[in-house]
């Protein structure tokens, strides 16, 4: 059972414009999210996070938006720029419990092009 | 750079064969992991140490045996494996288990023959 889901695979954008990727989870329990760029060859990096108390972070280029009551999270980058092509991951956690178990949750990624 | 390192970076593998992945954080790190990418699939996470002892091992099977010496190094040793345990496996470090902002490494692409 795919606790998060990334259900576009691969996506285009123009250069320049607005790059929207998309995120679903289905486990309630989750309240921290976040967002990873991974460029071929190398780990994931680190890109953006939000916290379920919020419905928005934002971070230069990068905005993620959470609605919680549709179990949705995106993520936008605006303006487009070559150099963002690569897969990007979302990943969930639930609160960490007394024994401090925050496990990450991930989704299987969109591979993003950005064409110039 | 990302101050976690792996290696070998790439890995060909007989079934009979026995391996290990090395994995080595400078950054100070409490807690580091392995994960398992297939192809098409969410990444994975097979096992967790925090202070060096292992707090997570997400069923993974007895071929995987991992080890943490110290809090700056960990290895996964690999033995017996199938051709479906093809994969990149990568390792990542937080400052602490409770925290979920990892670091990754460049990952290790495995391939068994």
């Amino acid at each position: 059972d795919q606790q998060v889901k990334q259900n576009s695979p691969s996506l285009s954008v123009q250069e320049g414009r607005i790059s929207i990727l998309n995120c679903d989870y289905t486990n309630s329990m989750f309240d921290y999210f976040l967002w990873y760029k991974k460029y071929p060859a190398e780990g994931p990096t680190f890109l953006i996070s939000i916290s379920s108390i919020k419905d928005k972070n934002e971070d230069g280029r990068f905005t993620v938006f959470l609605n919680k009551s549709a179990k949705h999270l995106s993520l936008h980058i605006v303006p487009s720029q070559p150099g963002d092509s690569a897969v990007y991951f979302c990943a969930a956690s639930a609160s960490p419990t007394i024994f401090g178990n925050e496990k990450l949750t991930f989704g299987t990624g969109t591979r993003l092009t950005i064409i110039p | 750079e990302t101050g976690v390192t792996q290696t070998p970076r790439h890995l060909v593998m007989g079934m009979t064969n026995k391996k290990s992945l090395k994995c080595e954080q400078h950054l100070g790190h409490n807690a580091m992991y392995w994960y398992k990418q297939s192809a098409k699939k969410p990444l994975e996470l097979m096992f967790v140490y925090s202070l060096e002892e292992r707090v997570e091992n997400n069923s993974v099977p007895s071929r995987f045996s991992p080890e943490c010496p110290n809090s700056s190094h960990l290895f996964l040793h690999l033995h017996t494996l199938q051709p479906e345990d093809s994969a990149l496996y990568l390792c990542a470090s937080s400052q602490d288990w409770a925290n979920t902002e990892a670091f990754f490494g460049q990952g290790t692409r495995l391939t068994v023959v």
